[in-house]
């Protein structure tokens, strides 16, 4: 069972132009939620977290929001520059003994045209 | 700094073979993981340190042994290992303060080939 979906495995966008990324999740005791970026034969970079009490976090040309109603975050990334090309993974954990455990999405491949 | 180094970069060992995987960071974190990764596939947690202490094992053969030998070290133990073992493996590192978040920070990684 797939606790974190992420279900548009790819995404083409223009340079300047808005990347939106989706991410849902079905697991009511997730509490905080992560974005990493890769790139191949890398490790993950950390970009971006939102804990489930707010609903937007900023970070320079990265923003995340956060529905829980639905279940959903994005993360928005403006303008987008062709260094963003990576794959990008939503991660979620819970309260609990399970705080240290990240679930992680299957990923989506942005892709920034020039 | 949030930089967590791995040794070696590459790694490729025949099934007899022994060797280790080592990890360190110097970010004063307390809590260390080692994940695996296939290509096209997001990380696997293998196992979790907090303290120095094995804090969970997700039910990792014991052809993969860890080992934390202070809290800026961690190591990665190989033996035996089969083909399919063959991966990027990541350690990562976090904080294990609630008010701070889990954010974990991830090494550059060793790509394990067994032949």
């Amino acid at each position: 069972d797939q606790q974190v979906k992420q279900n548009s495995p790819s995404l083409s966008v223009q340079e300047g132009r808005i990347s939106i990324l989706n991410c849902d999740y079905t697991n009511s005791m997730f509490d905080y939620f992560l974005w990493y970026k890769k790139y191949p034969a890398e490790g993950p970079t950390f970009l971006i977290s939102i804990s489930s009490i707010k609903d937007k976090n900023e970070d320079g040309r990265f923003t995340v929001f956060l529905n829980k109603s639905a279940k959903h975050l994005s993360l928005h990334i403006v303008p987008s520059q062709p260094g963003d090309s990576a794959v990008y993974f939503c991660a979620a954990s819970g309260s609990g003994g399970s705080n240290y455990k990240l679930t992680f999405g299957k990923g989506t491949l942005l892709t920034v045209n020039p | 700094d949030t930089e967590v180094t791995q040794t070696p970069k590459h790694l490729v060992m025949g099934m007899t073979n022994k060797k280790s995987l080592k990890c360190e960071q110097h970010m004063g974190h307390r809590a260390m993981y080692w994940y695996k990764q296939k290509a096209k596939k997001p990380p696997e947690l293998m196992f979790v340190y907090s303290y120095e202490k094995l804090s969970i094992n997700e039910s990792v053969p014991s052809r993969f042994s860890p080992e934390c030998p202070n809290s800026s070290l961690l190591n990665l133990h190989l033996h035996a290992l089969q083909p399919e073992d063959s991966a990027l493996y990541l350690c990562a590192s976090s904080h294990p303060v609630r008010a701070r978040g889990y954010e974990q920070y991830f090494g550059p990684g060793t790509r394990l080939t067994v032949t």
